[in-house]
């Protein structure tokens, strides 16, 4: 069964300032998914990446999957509030058909 | 596109009865749905892939004949909370998935209470 650790848990920071977070693994996924959780709701997808070494922007945020596709990164620059929730990571295993979640990041982003 | 809907929203209900919460794929058809349930500031607990016209495959740990998953059509799969008790309140989320992606999109989620 394949591992996927999502670093850090929860973070608290300041608008304006940059943070990325982590998804590691020691297994190879075929693609990886990163989705958005607001209290109440379901997970909205932001990105899927599928190509070791991609490197994907949706306005603020930056995702990279690593080349060897074993883990991925996503950046928010100059955070807002509107930032403020629970981000999932989620790889597909190779040659599967499940996706293995990451425990999530918790962020909060004070005005 | 790839819009999943799921119903009610809310639902409160007294111990011992039986709750179904609905997870329809609107524009597209999905192979595979995937029912999770969310503790309070936790990630997503996968509880069972649907699969279909065959059996749902359970995780381990929860119960097949508590929590009943049909998937009668490529685009619905129900979720039936048997005999619920308290502590099987909680938010529940499923999730389908289309043929040839790796891509799950998920529905908004029912809050489930039980008294």
């Amino acid at each position: 069964t394949q591992l996927l650790e999502q670093s850090p848990q929860f973070l608290s920071i300041q608008e304006g300032e940059n943070l990325t977070v982590y998804c590691n693994s020691s297994s190879v996924f075929s693609s990886l998914q990163w989705y958005r959780q607001e209290p109440g709701e379901g997970p909205v997808l932001l990105v899927t990446v599928v190509t070791g070494g991609e490197v994907k922007k949706l306005k603020r945020l930056t995702f990279q999957f690593g080349d060897a596709r074993k883990d991925s990164s996503l950046h928010i620059t100059a955070a807002q509030p509107g930032d403020t929730g629970l981000y999932l990571c989620a790889g597909a295993e190779t040659g599967g058909f499940k996706t293995i979640f990451g425990a999530g990041t918790r962020l909060f982003v004070k005005a | 596109g790839a819009v999943v809907s799921q119903h009610p929203s809310r639902v409160i209900c007294k111990s011992g009865t039986s709750v179904k919460i609905e997870c329809r794929s609107l524009d597209f058809q999905a192979t595979t749905m995937f029912w999770y349930r969310q503790f309070p500031k936790q990630s997503l607990m996968l509880m069972a892939t649907s699969n279909e016209g065959s059996k749902a495959t359970y995780e381990q740990g929860v119960e097949k004949d508590k929590f009943l998953i049909n998937h009668a059509s490529l685009t619905l799969s129900t979720l039936t909370v048997t005999s619920a008790h308290p502590e099987d309140s909680s938010f529940y989320i499923c999730s389908a998935r289309e043929d040839r992606g790796d891509e799950q999109f998920f529905g908004p989620g029912t809050r489930l209470t039980v008294l």
